[in-house]
């Protein structure tokens, strides 16, 4: 299994509240990606980074920031929990080509927003 | 913008019987790659398989089989003898081929596969 590890693991915090998931792998993959998994939607892309320092959006990005000050690490905040962003979060990672056509799954954080 | 549909939320099927999953997508573009993705109760998501648009050939990985229909834009995934493991959220995904590097998929709903013994 790709060395991805995400926490917290689960989570639950309060509607106005900032929250911030930790994406961490072993790997030195050049590419780190954040999903949201939703019921009827399948897993949608929230923002990707590209290397370090260099991120852009995903097709669900509003409400959302990113940052990579690492190779290993990804962070994604939400600056102000709303409940339509309880969801399950997965961080993945691919490689550069050639060798990068897998993408590597963690775990997920399931993040609760009362 | 690339979509791609799952249909059926729910699938159930005996075990050692045949089930197939389908799935379609739209866009506009002529190459593209296809996924399947399993993901069992424990959450973690699994490449199943995988398809290139411009090989004619349909993708294959033991039991898993797929049937690509690429001017009716289909995707099928197709179980054989089916075993009580394969029971998960199955998920369809379209990359566009003109993204070097980054695997920036769009993913279709899910269909959950139940096995019965």
């Amino acid at each position: 299994d790709a060395g991805i590890t995400q926490s917290p693991r689960h989570k639950v915090t309060e509607t106005g509240t900032p929250v911030t998931l930790r994406c961490h792998q072993t790997e030195n993959h050049r590419y780190m990606y954040w999903y949201r998994q939703d019921p009827g939607h399948g897993l949608r892309l929230i923002h990707y980074s590209y290397g370090v320092k260099d991120t852009d959006k995903g097709e669900v990005s509003d409400g959302y920031s990113v940052s990579r000050s690492k190779t290993e690490d990804f962070l994604l905040t939400l600056e102000s929990a709303t409940s339509s962003q309880t969801s399950v979060y997965f961080c993945a990672i691919s490689d550069s080509p050639p060798g990068g056509e897998k993408l590597f799954f963690g775990s997920g954080t399931q993040l609760s927003v009362l | 913008a690339q979509t791609v549909t799952q249909s059926q939320p729910e699938m159930s099927v005996q075990e050692a019987e045949t089930v197939t999953l389908s799935c379609t997508y739209d866009t506009s573009e002529s190459d593209y790659y296809l996924f399947w993705y399993k993901q069992p109760p424990s959450r973690q998501m699994i490449l199943v398989i995988r398809q290139e648009a411009y090989k004619q050939q349909n993708a294959t990985e033991n039991r898993f089989s797929v049937n690509f229909q690429k001017a009716a834009k289909s995707f099928s995934l197709k179980i054989s003898d089916s075993q009580l493991g394969d029971a998960a959220m199955y998920f369809c995904a379209y990359r566009s081929i003109r993204i070097q590097g980054a695997q920036k998929l769009v993913f279709g709903q899910g269909t959950r596969l139940t096995i019965n013994p």
